[in-house]
């Protein structure tokens, strides 16, 4: 069954630092990926999605992920945290029409 | 578009009542997830339909939970009886189009005590 990994539940950088988030999909065809950010004690906003387009997305709030197949992976930078990027990030796939989830990992940013 | 619609934002239920969250989805979308969230097991699906009808409950917890869509823009998920442990943040999601973007509501916090 597909799923997906974040490698680290809780990620802390300084402002200004460069952010990565790690993400790896299990099948051998990449799926469709996703990511989400989660603010506290808000929803799920979809940060920017790949579906077998370009393998680099760019999304919202300067955000992008790399689709590297030879790594199988997908993961989220952003080369300047802001104290606004303090959330949880999700990383998801499609599997059967639906969306499976990563565990999250949660960004700190420190002034 | 206001988005997917759930309601309540907060409920706060005592044990052995019923509990209903609603959620009304983007107009035109043909698929409606429900999903709860745990700090134990993060994010799981419960039960998804498409064009009303339920495919895939097989993630709900237990036949106290259920799930209906009786019509495109209007969903139920209720609990009777509740219990402590079904405490959680429930969240209402749609689907439409050829690209599978998933839009979530923001959320009803269930607490049961």
């Amino acid at each position: 069954a597909q799923s997906v990994t974040q490698l680290g539940s809780h990620v802390s950088v300084s402002e200004g630092a460069l952010v990565l988030l790690r993400c790896n999909y299990s099948s051998s065809v990449p799926p469709y990926l996703f990511w989400y950010v989660q603010y506290p004690n808000q929803g799920l906003q979809l940060l920017l999605k790949y579906t077998s387009a370009a393998t680099l997305v760019k999304g919202i709030n300067g955000f992008e992920a790399e689709l590297k197949k030879s790594e199988t992976s997908f993961h989220l930078t952003k080369p300047s945290a802001h104290m606004s990027d303090a959330a949880e990030y999700f990383c998801a796939v499609v599997a059967g029409g639906n969306l499976i989830f990563g565990k999250g990992t949660k960004l700190s940013v420190k002034p | 578009d206001a988005g997917v619609i759930q309601s309540p934002r907060h409920e706060v239920t005592e044990m052995g009542q019923e509990v209903t969250l609603r959620c009304k989805p983007i107009s035109g979308h043909d698929y409606l997830f429900w999903y709860r969230q745990t700090m134990m097991r993060g994010l799981e699906l419960l039960i998804y339909f498409n064009n009303n009808v339920p495919i895939d409950d097989s993630g709900m917890p237990e036949d106290r939970f259920s799930a209906k869509m009786p019509n495109a823009s209007f969903s139920t998920l209720k609990i009777q009886p509740s219990e402590p442990r079904d405490s959680a943040v429930y969240f209402c999601a749609s689907r439409g189009g050829p690209h599978p973007g998933y839009t979530f509501g923001s959320g009803t916090r269930l607490t049961v005590v």
